[in-house]
């Protein structure tokens, strides 16, 4: 069954610091995968995406995230976080699949302390 | 303008009483979507519409139905509601005959509470 998995429910990283939210998926085919970020009180906008091609793909505000087949990851990162990153993140999977629907992780809220 | 739009952003109603939803897009997008968000759940899939003529059921379904009565138009029903319904409803829509992605496009969100 296709899953997706964010193992930390709760980060807190200092503001500058480096941040690396982790996210693992069990997915039959090929997956396409996803990093949507979800401030408060707001709807969920899309960070990036991988779909093939290089493996580190780059996002809007300044995040990165790295597909790895052999551990079924895809974690986002960004070297230098700044207070407005506080937000509630979510990891998904679809596929190209017409059958398939899209599967989203529980989410890690992310705080950030000055 | 918003490409996905919901209403009512915020609904406050109570048990037994039926509430409708509405989700419109401007996108063009084929599929549309139904979510629901809790506390420490992520988002659920509640309905899904690969088009006007197909719909099929998500993964928690009961107590929901749904409509799409034209391709930009897509409502979510609670015949009878109840307080555990009480939840952040998103709409979403994805370009999937165009791009062969289901990469999910969300509106604003609608904040149901029943009492």
């Amino acid at each position: 069954a296709q899953s997706v998995t964010q193992p930390d429910i709760h980060i807190t990283v200092s503001e500058g610091a480096s941040l690396e939210l982790r996210c693992n998926y069990s997915y039959g085919a090929t997956p396409y995968l996803f990093w949507y970020v979800q401030s408060p009180g707001q709807g969920l906008q899309l960070l990036l995406k991988y779909f093939s091609g290089d493996t580190l793909v780059q996002g809007i505000k300044g995040f990165e995230a790295e597909f790895k087949r052999s551990q079924s990851s895809f974690n986002l990162r960004k070297p230098s976080v700044h207070w407005s990153d506080a937000a509630e993140y979510f990891c998904a999977v679809g596929s190209t699949n017409t059958g398939n629907q899209f599967y989203f992780g529980t989410g890690t809220s992310l705080t950030v302390i000055p | 303008d918003a490409d996905v739009t919901q209403t009512p952003r915020n609904r406050i109603t109570k048990t037994g009483k039926r509430i409708m939803l509405e989700c419109s897009q401007t996108k063009g997008h084929d599929r549309m979507y139904w979510y629901r968000q809790d506390p420490g759940l992520g988002l659920r899939l509640i309905y899904y519409s690969f088009d006007v003529k197909d719909i099929n059921k998500g993964e928690i379904s009961d107590g929901y139905s749904v409509s799409r009565q034209a391709q930009a138009k897509f409502s979510l029903s609670l015949e009878s509601a109840i307080p555990n319904q009480t939840a952040l409803y998103f709409c979403a829509t994805s370009d999937f005959a165009a791009s062969g992605s289901n990469e999910q496009f969300f509106g604003p969100g609608t904040r149901l509470t029943v009492l």
